[in-house]
């Protein structure tokens, strides 16, 4: 089985640019996260998807962040503009089904630096 | 905020050594799971465990839950070098389908 998949692995791009990021979850997962992780931290939530719904957008900077979920499978996460201050980590999960508890599987992550 | 805090924050032992790391929590849960990350990879889940357990085995992982105490550990015995990651606990947050995830304790298996 195939894990979630997440291109690119790495990213460097300077400040006030636009970027973008890709997840392929697992066949059949419903609910897809996308997280950040900071140097030294665990990854924090930033917006969750239950199929293409938008359920949990709290986290999400929304003057510069953006996420999209096509058809409740692949999505995008973009920055516009970028600032010093979002390199970090950026993390895709998914899981089955839409009642927890259940595990996360994680993709390996694409890695931002912000110059 | 997060919601579940490890400790210690490093840990480096010998090959072949028990690691226990803990983690407490502030609010009641229904369940918490436990996940490693090796260095530049993605997280990956190690074990969940439901409020009305106390403990739970897989392979050389032991985990004991205290509710009373709001807090969980992590016991790898018999460590090997390929242990060597950061492991941190994971709790139900917001509707209970989202985990809110501790800051991880950096474990060191030395060969």
């Amino acid at each position: 089985e195939a894990g979630v998949v997440q291109s690119p692995r790495y990213k460097i791009i300077e400040k006030k640019q636009p970027v973008a990021f890709w997840c392929n979850p697992i066949s059949g997962h419903n609910t897809l996260y996308w997280y950040r992780q900071n140097l030294g931290q665990g990854p924090e939530l930033l917006i969750r998807y239950e199929n293409e719904e938008a359920v949990d957008d709290s986290q999400l900077p929304k003057d510069r962040f953006s996420a999209e979920r096509l058809k409740g499978v692949d999505s995008t996460l973009k920055i516009q503009p970028a600032e010093l201050g979002d390199s970090a980590v950026y993390l895709c999960a998914s899981s089955l089904g839409l009642a927890g508890p259940y595990e996360q599987y994680f993709g390996p992550g694409t890695r931002l630096t912000v110059t | 905020s997060q919601q579940g805090e490890e400790d210690p924050q490093a840990l480096s032992i010998q090959e072949g050594e028990n690691a226990t790391m803990n983690c407490s929590y502030k609010t009641s849960i229904n369940n918490l799971q436990w996940y490693r990350q090796n260095s530049g990879r993605g997280l990956v889940h190690l074990i969940l465990i439901r409020s009305n357990e106390r403990e739970k085995h897989s392979g050389r992982l032991r985990v004991t839950l205290d509710t009373s105490k709001k807090s969980s550990s992590l016991l790898i015995t018999a460590s090997r070098a390929a242990d060597t990651a950061s492991y941190f606990c994971a709790t139900p947050s917001g509707s209970a389908r989202q985990l809110t995830f501790g800051s991880g304790t950096q474990l060191t298996v030395l060969p």
